[in-house]
């Protein structure tokens, strides 16, 4: 598949799980993003992966553990997530730069029992 | 934070008519903004950047520094303008800003 893919489409899991997203990106960009997005809420940005650098919007909870083994990968893991942090979790790509466009992946949709 | 706002959760009109999908920021420095569309079953993507002064699919938007706004137009609308769009901040990968996207407008275009 070209473009961005993620990793399951669909997650359930108990606040006491450890799970992981996963996100792909085969477009030969040099930065990734996570983003949260919550019914009725604003898409907000978490992490930003460029040129090996780590960016966090500093109210995301380290319970949202992010890792980015290579340009093409992008790992989001959860561990002891609460009910709110059910959401849909969008992956992004961009060649690095200003005004570049970035390219999102279908989602996640993550569900917290 | 850097935010943008936008003020309309649905906006409806008739084929043909003008549309404007409103979108306000606050920002310290110079914004990067740009609008994404998601259609009905697919992915967000790029509509335009404001940093291009493009227009795409008939749509422009113009960043009004004065009252710190950057709408979209278009003159005529077409169902298929029928989407979801997002006003969003350039992504900057530094300072640890925070980022919030607007709400979104849901744009229905009726026959």
């Amino acid at each position: 598949e070209t473009g961005v893919t993620q990793t399951p489409r669909h997650l359930v899991m108990g606040m006491t799980n450890k799970k992981s997203l996963k996100c792909e990106q085969h477009l030969g960009h040099n930065a990734m993003y996570w983003y949260k997005q919550s019914a009725k809420k604003p898409l907000e940005l978490m992490f930003v992966y460029s040129l090996e650098e780590r960016v966090e919007n500093n109210s995301v909870p380290s319970r949202f553990s992010p890792e980015c083994p290579n340009s093409s990968h992008l790992f989001l893991h959860l561990h002891t997530l609460q009910p709110e942090d059910s959401a849909l979790y969008l992956c992004a790509s961009s060649r690095r730069g200003a005004g570049n466009e970035q390219f999102f992946g279908p989602g996640t949709r993550l569900t917290v029992l | 934070a850097q935010r943008v706002t936008q003020p309309e959760k649905l906006l409806s009109v008739f084929k043909g008519a003008p549309v404007e999908l409103k979108c306000n920021y606050s920002y310290s420095g110079s914004p990067e903004l740009f609008w994404y569309v998601q259609y009905s079953r697919q992915r967000l993507q790029l509509l335009l950047r404001h940093i291009s002064r493009e227009s795409i699919k008939g749509f422009t938007a113009d960043l009004n520094k004065g009252e710190t706004s950057f709408h979209l137009k278009k003159p005529f609308a077409q169902e298929e303008d029928s989407a979801m769009y997002y006003c969003a901040p350039r992504p900057n990968a530094g300072n640890n800003r925070k980022l919030i996207w607007g709400l979104g407008t849901s744009l229905a275009v009726n026959p």
